[in-house]
């Protein structure tokens, strides 16, 4: 199975900063086959990026995924209060499914 | 309106069973392929299991192959999850989630999760 490593654990800054999320994967997951999800307190997950790069539908042009094969980063420019959440990288280029263990943001 | 509204979760002894069902609504349920995805309290999230629109493919963790057996009804647009011989470890919140096609893999809309606590 594909093991997804994140990092940092938890990132702490402050609004209008730039916060950079970075995903590994233990083995190629290809150029596209890599989401995005936040989960907010209390709430269930929610997708942001799919397709290594592609925003779901409604998410701010200020959350941008990139990267391919096995590094991968989620980058949110000009973080907002609203952005507090845990972050998960997913890759679905081969079974199981697997996800990262998280990156919780908090705002300063 | 589009969701997914998950049921049937509650407190369970060890080795029974439970059978959890998720009604969706607001699209055109057997267009699309539905998954299983849970998180243990205070932990990360775990694919569970995951069937085709037409239950023709049908893939399970490692953790609960043997034991827990995933379905759907279309005409009833409902998908389930019958759990078997639970286990501690299987204590977590479930969620039931969509995928965004036929079977891609990734999920673009999710329930509020039902909660299974496996304890004696």
């Amino acid at each position: 199975e594909i093991v997804l490593t994140q990092s940092p654990g938890t990132l702490s800054l402050s609004p209008g900063e730039r916060a950079t999320l970075s995903c590994r994967a233990s083995e190629s997951v290809g150029s596209v086959y890599l989401a995005w999800y936040q989960q907010k307190p209390g709430q269930a997950p929610r997708l942001l990026i799919y397709g290594a790069s592609s925003r779901a539908i409604g998410i701010p042009d200020r959350f941008r995924g990139s990267g391919s094969g096995t590094d991968f980063t989620l980058t949110i420019s000009s973080l907002q209060p609203e952005d507090v959440a845990t972050y998960y990288c997913q890759q679905y280029n081969s079974y199981p499914i697997t996800f990262g263990q998280g990156t919780r943001l908090e705002i300063k | 309106e589009v969701q997914l509204v998950e049921s049937g979760g509650g407190l369970v002894q060890p080795g029974r069973s439970l059978r959890l069902s998720c009604a969706a609504s607001g699209f055109t349920f057997d267009d699309y392929a539905m998954h299983w995805v849970r998180q243990a309290p205070g932990k990360g999230l775990e694919w569970v299991s995951g069937i085709s629109w037409n239950s023709g493919s049908i893939g399970y963790a490692d953790s609960v192959k043997g034991r827990f057996t995933i379905s759907r009804d279309n005409a009833k647009n409902s998908l389930y999850l019958q759990m078997n011989s639970l286990r501690a470890e299987d204590t977590a919140l479930y969620y039931c989630a969509k995928d965004s096609s036929s079977w891609d893999w990734y999920f673009d809309l999710w329930g509020r999760g039902t909660l299974v606590t496996v304890s004696s």
